[in-house]
């Protein structure tokens, strides 16, 4: 399995916190993504980074940001939570752009 | 919208019954991909395919470019298949990214 965890891997939190989101990789993939999964949508890329410091949104971005300063995290803030933020969130590596994505286990979130 | 359609949403099927989950999409792809997605939340990738087949065990994944449609064989199903199985393609006017389908819900019964 590739190497990639999520912390924490659940967490609840109150409207107007900010929250973030670790995701570590041991693989030394360049890219790296963060999805959001919610019931009767697809997974939803939020931003995704082909770098270090390289980053770009994705179709679900307003509300989040993101930084990666290192290869191996990418960090994922919700700079102030609401109520429709609450999902599970994944994190992605790939090693080639469109190449097979592998997923780490999830950080379930709540925002009260 | 959505770019990738799976058919059907939930499917139950007795033990050592053949199974095909469908995916369809809109749009130029550069590959597709199928995952699956057990109880409990962990995805992992089955087969990334751009032209014609793969064999994996029981799983079967095949593509055909010109009708942009793909299917998904499982044959000889056994419980522990149950999952959710989830297409994606990566698109080459939009730099690759995933889009994602909204997943097929398999159950097998014993």
């Amino acid at each position: 399995d590739a190497g990639i965890t999520q912390s924490p891997r659940h967490k609840v939190t109150e409207t107007g916190t900010p929250v973030t989101l670790r995701c570590h990789q041991t693989e030394n993939h360049r890219y790296m993504y963060w999805y959001r999964q919610d019931p009767g949508h697809g997974l939803r890329l939020i931003h995704y980074s082909y770098g270090v410091k390289d980053t770009d949104k994705g179709e679900v971005s307003d509300g989040y940001s993101v930084s990666r300063s290192k290869t191996e995290d990418f960090l994922l803030t919700l700079e102030s939570a609401t109520s429709s933020q609450t999902s599970v969130y994944f994190c992605a590596i790939s090693e080639l752009r469109g190449g097979e994505q592998f997923f780490g286990p999830g950080t379930r979130l709540t925002v009260l | 919208k959505n770019e990738v359609e799976q058919s059907p949403q939930n499917l139950t099927a007795q033990e050592g019954e053949f199974i095909t989950i469908n995916c369809s999409y809109s749009v130029g792809i550069s590959a597709l991909h199928w995952l699956q997605q057990h109880p409990g939340g962990g995805i992992v990738s089955l087969f990334m395919l751009s032209s014609g087949k793969k064999k994996h065990g029981r799983l079967i994944a095949t593509i055909n470019i010109q009708e942009k449609h793909s299917s998904l064989h499982i044959t000889a199903s056994h419980p522990r298949d149950s999952a959710v199985y989830i297409c994606a393609v990566s698109m080459t006017n939009t730099g690759n990214q995933f889009y994602f389908g909204t997943g097929t819900s398999l159950t097998v019964i014993p």
